[in-house]
């Protein structure tokens, strides 16, 4: 499984884009990258998903170079809720996978008013 | 979407009893689900993975006489904390992946979480 490496922790202000970067050197070919967000004493919450290039839905963007070996999960105008703390996770998927998710460290973002 | 469901979210007992705590996918059906725990300020870290049908495999280092898996049917699956000490405080979490979608894109979906504290 492809270990991921994440800043422990980020400050930024309402209304700022967050860009938190994940690497993750050693991914494999069918692996996808995964970004979830978890609120203290709740279960991780899906953000976002890719495999390459660029993905982008109602709350987040994920940017995937070239090489797969890192990933930024970019945050539109960020507001004091989501605070919280961000997990890159790396992993096979598909219908027939039963791959584990093993989680880093995580980002906590702090986000101050 | 795909919803698990986890209960209790709260359970305190006292220390040589076991708790029994239950993942169920609401909506789709789960072949497989994942145990995490997690301490204070720490990562969720992987248990043991849960098979229908099957025995769970359990991580490098978790004790599977202590945490007992049970994955009786597609959509429930049991964690047992068997003789409970304080160092068994935690917060349990569980998760399945609804492969009924589309195969490329499935993610993992978790339940709430189940804090445990023995006394």
């Amino acid at each position: 499984l492809a270990k991921t490496t994440q800043p422990i922790s980020m400050d930024s202000y309402e209304g700022q884009e967050v860009n938190i970067t994940c690497s993750h050197n050693n991914i494999a070919t069918n692996d996808y990258i995964t970004w979830y967000q978890q609120f203290p004493s709740q279960g991780p919450r899906f953000i976002i998903q890719g495999y390459k290039t660029k993905v982008t839905n109602e709350v987040a963007s994920l940017f995937i170079p070239a090489d797969r070996k890192s990933s930024t999960l970019s945050l539109p105008r960020v507001s004091l809720s989501d605070t919280a703390v961000y997990y890159c996770l790396v992993g096979p998927y598909g219908s027939s996978n039963t791959g584990k998710l093993i989680f880093g460290q995580g980002t906590t973002l702090q986000v101050k008013p | 979407g795909a919803v698990v469901s986890q209960h209790p979210s709260r359970v305190i007992c006292k220390s040589g009893t076991s708790v029994k705590i239950e993942c169920r996918s609401l909506d789709f059906q789960a072949t497989t689900m994942f145990w995490y725990r997690q301490f204070p300020k720490q990562s969720l870290m992987l248990m043991a993975t849960s098979n229908e049908g099957s025995k769970a495999t359990y991580e490098q280092g978790v004790e599977k006489d202590k945490f007992l898996i049970n994955h009786a049917s597609l959509t429930l699956s049991t964690l047992t904390v068997t003789s409970a000490h304080p160092e068994d405080s935690s917060f349990y979490i569980c998760s399945a992946r609804d492969t009924g979608g589309d195969s490329g894109a499935n993610v993992l979906t978790f339940g709430a979480g189940s804090r445990l504290t023995v006394l």
